[in-house]
């Protein structure tokens, strides 16, 4: 199975500040013949399901406010929010779908400071 | 607006069984794989099963291959899973996902409380 570490376990942010959140995996996620990486990024917050913030590694889900960002490719990725609002204090996980099973990060706490 | 609906969750004894559903709708959902996800309380997510279209082929994490068996009825827009032989190791939120060639959607989840 692949993989996945985030990095770090928590953090904590000042309102407006930027967060920077690093997954990495265990084997490259980077599907050669249409050069895309099969990774996702998802926000829980508290009593909710995941929400997919970015898929293919950079792609941002419709509806998501452009202050999210993810870069990275191969085995290194990152999540980036560039100006923390308060309504982003949550949990955050990468997650590779180019193996079964798919595998996720053990989660990235965001907080304010 | 596409939507998962999780339920069947509950409060079962130590060796029982439990049949999860979830209802999909605003997709057409005989395109997509579905795929299950647990996350105990407090925890992270754990990838328990997937189901391809067609019901093709199956797959199962380790810690539920013998226990448990995912299933699509695509008449009814509708996943299963079926739990038997129940560990308070499996108490945990169920998610269903859908597969958009990536994990687009997930359902608001449906709680299993193992326990006597």
């Amino acid at each position: 199975d692949i993989v996945m570490t985030q990095s770090p376990d928590s953090l904590a942010v000042s309102l407006g500040e930027r967060a920077t959140i690093n997954c990495k995996s265990s084997q490259s996620v980077l599907y050669s013949s249409n050069n895309k990486n099969f990774l996702a990024w998802y926000q829980q917050k508290p009593g909710q399901s995941p929400k997919l913030l970015i898929y293919w590694a950079s792609t941002r889900e419709s509806g998501v406010p452009d202050r999210f960002s993810g870069s990275g490719s191969g085995t290194d990725f990152t999540l980036t929010i560039s100006s923390l609002q308060a309504e982003d204090v949550a949990v955050y996980y990468c997650l590779q779908y180019y193996a079964t099973p798919w595998t996720f990060g053990q989660g990235t706490k965001v907080d304010i400071k | 607006e596409v939507q998962l609906v999780e339920s069947g969750g509950g409060l079962v004894q130590p060796g029982g069984s439990l049949r999860l559903s979830c209802s999909g709708s605003g997709f057409t959902f005989s395109n997509y794989a579905m795929h299950w996800v647990r996350q105990a309380p407090g925890k992270g997510l754990e990838y328990i099963s997937a189901i391809s279209t067609n019901s093709y082929s199956t797959y199962y994490a380790d810690s539920v291959k013998g226990r448990f068996t995912i299933s699509r009825d695509d008449s009814k827009n509708t996943l299963y899973l079926q739990m038997s032989s129940l560990r308070a190791e499996d108490t945990a939120m169920y998610y269903c996902v859908k597969d958009k060639d990536f994990p687009d959607c997930w359902g608001q989840g449906t709680l299993v409380i193992v326990s006597s």
